[in-house]
């Protein structure tokens, strides 16, 4: 079956401008989760969303950083305001409840 | 607060040879899961392993195996008659479900080169 799918592949911005980042999780996944990848940080959690259940947003770095789940399958990850230290692979995931996650491609984010 | 820790940053071996990749880990909790994830240089990290607490028995997978030891806090992987496509970043990842949900902690990674 599809895997976990992210858009864009590449997104470059330019500094200020906000961004929307898009995941589509595995049909059927309840669980869906947020990661960022940079060379500086290494791999770290920022949202995680469980069926219904308010999401966890302890990860994320600012308030400029959100999230949101529609209909409990897609979501999106909005940064407001990019700043360069944003700039970073954004790497979403999804599983069944408490079993492993499977990850999409990732979106490659570059602020200048 | 959990940790999770690869003390090898890089490795390079030529095929054939046996390699291990070293995890240490710290938590409160005594129920978790560890995990190892591969990121070939497509960048996709690909799930290769899943152990909850409770089971202490080693696991083989092909050419890949892994030795869970509670005592030591460790989760070793290695693979045997390592091959060119083995080149890669491996991952290896903690979830303590009490404290943190299921969110995975990752360590620093092992970037293994393979050479012919």
């Amino acid at each position: 079956g599809a895997g976990v799918s992210q858009s864009p592949s590449n997104k470059v911005t330019e500094k200020g401008k906000d961004v929307e980042l898009r995941c589509d999780p595995i049909s059927g996944h309840t669980a869906l989760y947020w990661y960022r990848q940079s060379l500086g940080q290494g791999l770290e959690f920022l949202i995680y969303f469980q069926g219904n259940s308010a999401p966890d947003k302890s990860g994320l770095p600012s308030d400029r950083f959100s999230a949101e789940r529609t209909g409990g399958s897609v979501s999106t990850l909005t940064i407001q305001r990019t700043q360069q230290e944003d700039s970073a692979v954004y790497l979403c995931a999804s599983s069944f409840t408490g079993t492993e996650q499977y990850f999409g491609p990732g979106t490659r984010l570059t602020v200048t | 607060a959990q940790k999770v820790t690869q003390a090898q940053t890089e490795i390079s071996v030529v095929e054939k040879e046996d390699v291990t990749l070293d995890c240490v880990y710290e938590t409160r909790d005594t129920t978790y899961y560890l995990f190892w994830y591969k990121q070939p240089p497509s960048g996709e990290l690909v799930f290769l392993i899943r152990r909850n607490s409770f089971d202490e028995q080693n696991e083989i997978s092909g050419r890949y195996s892994w030795n869970f030891q509670k005592s030591t806090s460790s989760f070793n992987f290695t693979i045997t008659a390592s091959q060119v496509v083995d080149s890669a970043v491996y991952f290896c990842a903690l979830s303590d479900w009490r404290t943190s949900g299921s969110r995975l902690t990752f360590g620093e990674g092992t970037q293994l080169t393979v050479n012919p």
